[in-house]
C-alpha cells in the first residue's frame, strides 16, 4: 500500500534555530497538508497546498513558518526561528481528488530545547 | 467554525468488553466524519469514514453510523482485544473547498487482558 514518509522522525533543535520537516507525498496524490500535535493535545491543522501553492492557513501557520515542493516529490514544512512552543508531533497528510483518502506519515517529532 | 467534541478518556476495559466512545460534532452543511486510530508511536490511520447522514463505516469489527438528527459519529465494537489499544480520534472535513480536517482531543483506550 502506498506511504507518506516523513523525515526525520525525530529533530532535537535549539531555540532559534531553523528546522526543515521532509515529507514525500503519495505519488498521484494532489493535495498536501501539514498538521501538528503537541503532546496530549489534539491534532491540529497547519496548512494545505495544491497546485504549487498555498490554498489554506490556520492562525498557527505564522510568518515562522512556510511549504514549499522544492524537486516535484517532497513536501517540506520550514520553521524559521524555532520556539519552545513549536515542541509537537508534525504530520503530513495527502489525498488525491477527493477528500476520502488522507494518508498520513509517521510524523516527525520535534523537540525544540 | 467547525468542532468535534468527543468523549473524555481514558478509557480502560477488559477484553473483550464492549466498547462506545462519544463524537458530537458542529459544522456546516454535509460535513463528511471519519474515525482515525494513532498506536504507540506510530501515526494517523484511518479506521472508518461515512460521508452522508444515516451512512454506516465499518472496519475491523469498529462501526459508527452518520447521525444528522443528533449530529454524531458514535465509535462501537462489540467485542475489543488488547490490540486495539491506541488513541481513537474523531474529525470531520466539510464539502467543498475547504478540506482540512477538523479533529476532536483524542479518546486513549486501554484493553486490559
Amino acid at each position: 500500500e502506498p506511504e507518506v514518509t516523513q523525515t526525520p522522525s525525530h529533530q532535537v533543535t535549539q531555540m532559534g534555530q531553523e528546522v526543515i520537516l521532509r515529507c514525500v507525498p503519495i505519488s498521484n496524490h494532489l493535495y498536501f497538508y501539514w498538521y501538528r500535535q503537541i503532546l496530549g493535545q489534539k491534532v491540529e491543522f497547519l496548512v494545505s497546498f495544491y497546485n504549487n501553492e498555498i490554498s489554506e492557513k490556520s492562525e498557527i501557520f505564522d510568518d515562522q513558518f512556510s511549504v514549499e515542493r522544492p524537486d516535484g516529490s517532497n513536501f517540506t514544512l520550514k520553521i524559521r526561528s524555532t520556539k519552545l512552543e513549536d515542541s509537537a508531533m508534525y504530520f503530513c497528510a495527502t489525498h488525491g481528488n477527493r477528500a476520502l483518502g488522507y494518508t498520513f506519515g509517521s510524523g516527525t517529532r520535534l523537540t525544540v530545547v | 467554525g467547525d468542532s468535534v467534541t468527543q468523549m473524555e478518556g481514558p478509557v480502560t476495559l477488559s477484553e473483550e468488553a464492549f466498547l462506545t466512545i462519544n463524537c458530537t460534532y458542529t459544522a456546516t452543511g454535509y460535513p463528511s466524519l471519519f474515525w482515525y486510530v494513532q498506536y504507540p508511536g506510530e501515526g494517523l490511520q484511518l479506521l472508518l469514514k461515512a460521508t452522508k447522514a444515516d451512512d454506516k463505516g465499518s472496519n475491523k469489527g469498529f462501526e459508527a453510523t452518520y447521525r444528522k438528527e443528533t449530529t454524531s459519529f458514535h465509535l462501537e465494537k462489540g467485542s475489543v482485544q488488547v490490540s486495539d489499544s491506541a488513541v481513537y480520534f474523531c474529525a470531520l472535513t466539510r464539502s467543498g473547498s475547504a478540506r482540512q480536517l477538523t479533529f476532536g482531543s483524542g479518546t486513549q483506550l486501554t484493553v486490559l487482558p
